[in-house]
């Protein structure tokens, strides 16, 4: 079955912390892969990326694709409570249009 | 712009009773597709659909689990007969064309069974 694996499960981190979400994969035939933020409703888009090694920025959160290493990470800096969310990685299929998603990260920020 | 309306937020059912999960897209989308979310998981694609017609069910149980989209009206995720296991948040999403990154989420129907 095609795997995508997020680490860690889980994390806490302090207010102002930066923390780093990863997500592997074991297929190489997609088109893109995606991060959402789950709060405790609908999951909301936060990147897609496309090509490997070109860095996307959205205020303080940051994606990078490693197409050679199967990876992607999320990074987060000076992290806020409003933080506090599951990160859902996807990819995206080169044909058809479905979506294939880790299980998450779980990311608490404490104040 | 409503987004993705899904309905209910929550429903409860007894064993062997049916489940309809109603979704209605964002104005303009005409791809509908159904994820299941079980606790502690992550979102499991079931089934893609456009207007009238059925794309790809290849995350569809086999038995007692149907969708729809219809011409007019929401689009229809039907649970018969339904089982503890069913229980789950069902998620839908819509898009105007069928990429991942153009995908908006509804909230859910969160669906337990007792």
């Amino acid at each position: 079955e095609d795997k995508v694996v997020q680490s860690p499960l889980s994390l806490v981190v302090h207010e102002g912390d930066t923390v780093t979400l990863n997500c592997s994969y074991e297929v190489t035939n997609f088109r893109s892969l995606l991060w959402y933020k789950q709060e405790k409703k609908a999951p909301t888009f936060l990147f897609m990326l496309t090509s490997s090694g070109i860095e996307k920025k959205s205020g303080r959160l940051s994606s990078i694709l490693d197409k050679k290493e199967l990876f992607s990470i999320l990074n987060i800096t000076a992290t806020q409570t409003g933080d506090s969310a599951v990160y859902l990685c996807a990819l995206a299929w080169e044909y058809g249009n479905k979506l294939v998603f880790g299980a998450g990260t779980i990311l608490r920020v404490k104040s | 712009n409503a987004g993705v309306m899904q309905n209910p937020r929550h429903l409860v059912r007894r064993r062997g009773q049916e489940a309809r999960l109603r979704c209605s897209p964002m104005k303009g989308h005409s791809h509908v597709y159904w994820y299941r979310q079980l606790p502690e998981e992550g979102l499991k694609f079931m089934v893609y659909l456009q207007k009238e017609n059925i794309i790809d069910e290849s995350g569809m149980p086999k038995e007692r689990f149907s969708a729809e989209f219809p011409k007019e009206g929401p689009s229809i995720l039907r649970i018969q007969q339904v089982v503890r296991g069913d229980s789950a948040a069902y998620f839908c999403a819509s898009s105007y064309q069928g990429q991942g990154a153009g995908y908006t989420f509804g909230s859910g129907t969160r669906l337990t069974v007792v």
